[in-house]
């Protein structure tokens, strides 16, 4: 089945710092890749969706400038959480589905818990 | 904004059917309605999805009213691995891969020995 694979699974960084946060497709190719952030105790809120060669389509209310998305190729979205503070600390979840395979939704990774110090 | 209404929490013994609750009164014809499950601190898996028949698989059963406007999760023998966030999704399945998922609060199923 569909595999998605997010890495790194946990970081640790100083303010101000910032942070990459990979999501590949393993086994198919996603044209479009979906990022969320879970608080503690909440439901996963989508941040912004990631299309393969164009621009990502930011959420209301999500800095487009401090959460630089960048989708160069089909297998491969990247979420950099640029200038950390405390208050982005947090689990971040990327998501796909292949076009071509709609039988099962969406794959989702296993999350990175990002922690700002 | 989540289209779907779920109670908070659910308590299941263990082995017994764990039968999970959601309503949906504004689905759309060509809306599907979704079922994916969140162990704590881990990424949401899918469990199963249907329109309007009623579908089964190895991990669940979905049962969908005939107005489609509700639909039943039942997990047949609920073990501990189970406890989790059961969350109901309605969405467009289609070729386009571009149709977000929007998550609602879901329920929190707790399986007890």
């Amino acid at each position: 089945g569909a595999v998605v694979s997010q890495h790194p699974s946990r970081v640790i960084c100083k303010s101000g710092t910032s942070v990459k946060i990979e999501c590949r497709s393993l086994d198919f190719q996603a044209t479009t890749m979906f990022w969320y952030r879970q608080f503690p105790k909440q439901s996963l809120m989508l941040m912004a969706t990631s299309n393969e060669g164009s621009k990502a389509t930011y959420e209301q209310g999500v800095e487009k400038d401090k959460f630089l998305i960048n989708h160069a190729s089909l297998t491969l979205s990247t979420l950099t959480v640029t200038s950390a503070h405390p208050e982005d600390s947090s689990f971040y979840i990327c998501s796909a589905r292949s076009a071509d395979r709609v039988t099962f939704g969406y794959t989702f990774g296993s999350g990175t818990r990002l922690t700002v110090v | 904004d989540a289209k779907t209404t779920q109670p908070t929490s659910m308590d299941c013994a263990e082995g017994r059917a764990a039968n999970l609750p959601c309503n949906h009164s504004t689905i759309s014809g060509n809306e599907y309605v979704y079922w994916y499950r969140q162990i704590h601190s881990q990424g949401p898996q899918y469990i199963i999805h249907g329109l309007k028949n009623n579908e089964t698989n190895e991990m669940a059963s979905l049962i969908i009213t005939e107005d489609r406007k509700s639909s039943t999760l039942i997990l047949p023998h609920a073990t501990l691995r189970d406890t989790a966030v059961y969350y109901c999704i309605v969405n467009i399945l289609s070729g386009g891969s571009n149709y977000k998922l929007t998550f609602g609060k879901g329920t929190l199923l707790t399986v007890n020995p």
